[in-house]
């Protein structure tokens, strides 16, 4: 069963918008929440992450808001540059150290 | 620079074929992790371990084994692969103790024709 689940699977954003990318959990025991970013013919990259205590984490561009009560996350990413292009991986851990992860969103930033 | 290094970047085998899929990290981790990752399915977790010798099936364990002889080292075994397990394979590595962030290793690229 897919715990966590992703959207959209693919996003075009023009440069200098905003990219959101929507997660929604079903565990209410999961208490971390981060997001990978993977470049093609790499890993995935630990981006930005955040735990249910708070509802906004912000670093640099990007921002995670967290709604507990909805069970939902997402990913802003402010003034979106085409070396933003990439696919975004939202993941939710119970404690235990692994991570179920979403399915993933290819997010494309035309100049 | 800390790396997860995984032996090969492309892998073409047959059906029926035992394969062994190598991945080493040089971070002195206690936790490595081996994922499978599929268009529209995101990463699925295939096995994890927590410490040498020590292994624990993830979501996915069916027609995989691991090995972890060494605390740097962990290995994913398909004993008789079929074409259903073409796919990317992605190795993972954490600290105990800390926020979960995982360290990746650029993955296999394994088809099984």
């Amino acid at each position: 069963q897919q715990q966590v689940k992703q959207s959209p699977q693919s996003l075009i954003v023009q440069k200098g918008g905003i990219s959101i990318i929507n997660c929604a959990y079903e565990n209410t025991a999961f208490d971390y929440f981060p997001w990978y970013q993977q470049f093609p013919g790499k890993g995935p990259a630990l981006l930005i992450a955040i735990r249910p205590d708070v509802s906004e984490k912000k670093e640099g561009r990007f921002t995670i808001s967290f709604n507990k009560s909805a069970k939902q996350f997402s990913l802003h990413i402010m003034d979106s540059q085409p070396g933003d292009s990439a696919t975004y991986f939202c993941a939710a851990s119970n404690g235990q150290g692994k991570l179920i992860f979403g399915q993933g969103t290819e997010l494309s930033v035309k100049p | 620079d800390v790396k997860v290094t995984q032996s090969s970047r492309y892998l073409v085998k047959r059906t029926g074929e035992k394969v062994f899929l190598e991945c080493v990290q040089d971070m002195d981790h206690e936790n490595m992790f081996w994922y499978r990752q599929d268009p529209g399915l995101g990463l699925r977790l295939i096995y994890f371990s927590y410490d040498v010798k020590m292994k624990e099936k993830g979501d996915i364990p069916e027609g995989y084994s691991v090995s972890r002889e060494k605390k740097e080292r962990f290995s994913l075994i398909l004993e008789s692969a079929s074409t259903n397990q073409t796919s990317m394979y992605l190795c993972a590595s954490r600290p105990t103790g800390i926020d979960y962030g995982y360290t990746f290793g650029s993955g296999t690229r394994l088809t099984v024709v």
